[in-house]
């Protein structure tokens, strides 16, 4: 099993430019959520996923799309990418939210 | 709201010793806790999950107990190793809240284990 992976490892952005993060996982499992880090913040909750067609808002969805058409798939949309975005996004999946969770090696944006 | 606390943030050791890390929650009513590892640029890697039910659990030299009375869980690592440096990580899952509900994490323990 290869778990979770999560492309591109770097990107840069302008402001404004839009982009999508993937995120894909091939464990079967139903959970998935994707986190930023940030220095002093720790690790937040962007948009989570209990299943293929269900979303749901995490801690600091503004400015971020997510859709779940299938198990193993959780992109991230960044509708119009501005400088506060710049962090490390990680994707995570789990068997339900209440099991073991396993992230991804992480994306680290940049925007200028 | 809960939060976590990591207490120290950073630690340095010689090889060899005995280490505890310790992680505090404001909140008992939880349903898990989960202690990852962090490598610098890469992601986190689950190192043991203690159900709120459990006292603690094992894996290989690392030994992590909880109790959730007193808001306090502790990560033991036996015989350090200079591979064991990383950042550590402790996060919190709440009892209560909806299925999809988040982790709260600590800011972490960057252990440094000298040779």
């Amino acid at each position: 099993n290869a778990g979770v992976t999560q492309t591109p490892k770097f990107q840069v952005l302008k402001t404004g430019q839009s982009m999508t993060l993937q995120c894909a996982q091939d464990m079967n499992h139903e959970y998935m959520s994707w986190y930023r880090q940030d220095p002093g913040m720790g690790l937040r909750l962007i948009h989570y996923s209990v299943g293929a067609g269900i979303t749901d808002q995490g801690e600091v969805p503004n400015g971020y799309n997510v859709s779940r058409s299938t198990t193993e798939d959780f992109p991230l949309r960044l509708l119009s990418a501005a400088p506060s975005q710049t962090s490390v996004y990680f994707c995570a999946s789990s068997r339900t939210s209440f099991y073991e969770q396993y992230f991804g090696p992480g994306t680290r944006l940049t925007v200028t | 709201k809960q939060e976590v606390t990591q207490i120290p943030a950073a630690l340095s050791v010689p090889e060899g010793e005995n280490l505890v890390l310790n992680c505090s929650f404001t909140d008992s009513a939880i349903y898990n806790l989960q202690w990852f590892r962090q490598d610098p640029g890469k992601g986190l890697t689950s190192l043991l999950l203690i159900q709120s039910s459990q006292r603690e659990q094992t894996s290989g030299r690392l030994n992590a107990s909880l109790d959730k009375s007193s808001g306090r869980s502790t990560l033991y690592i036996a015989a350090s190793q200079p591979g064991d440096s990383a950042t550590y990580l402790c996060a919190v899952r709440q009892l209560g809240e909806t299925s999809g509900s988040r982790l709260t994490f600590g800011e972490g323990t960057q252990l440094t284990v000298n040779p």
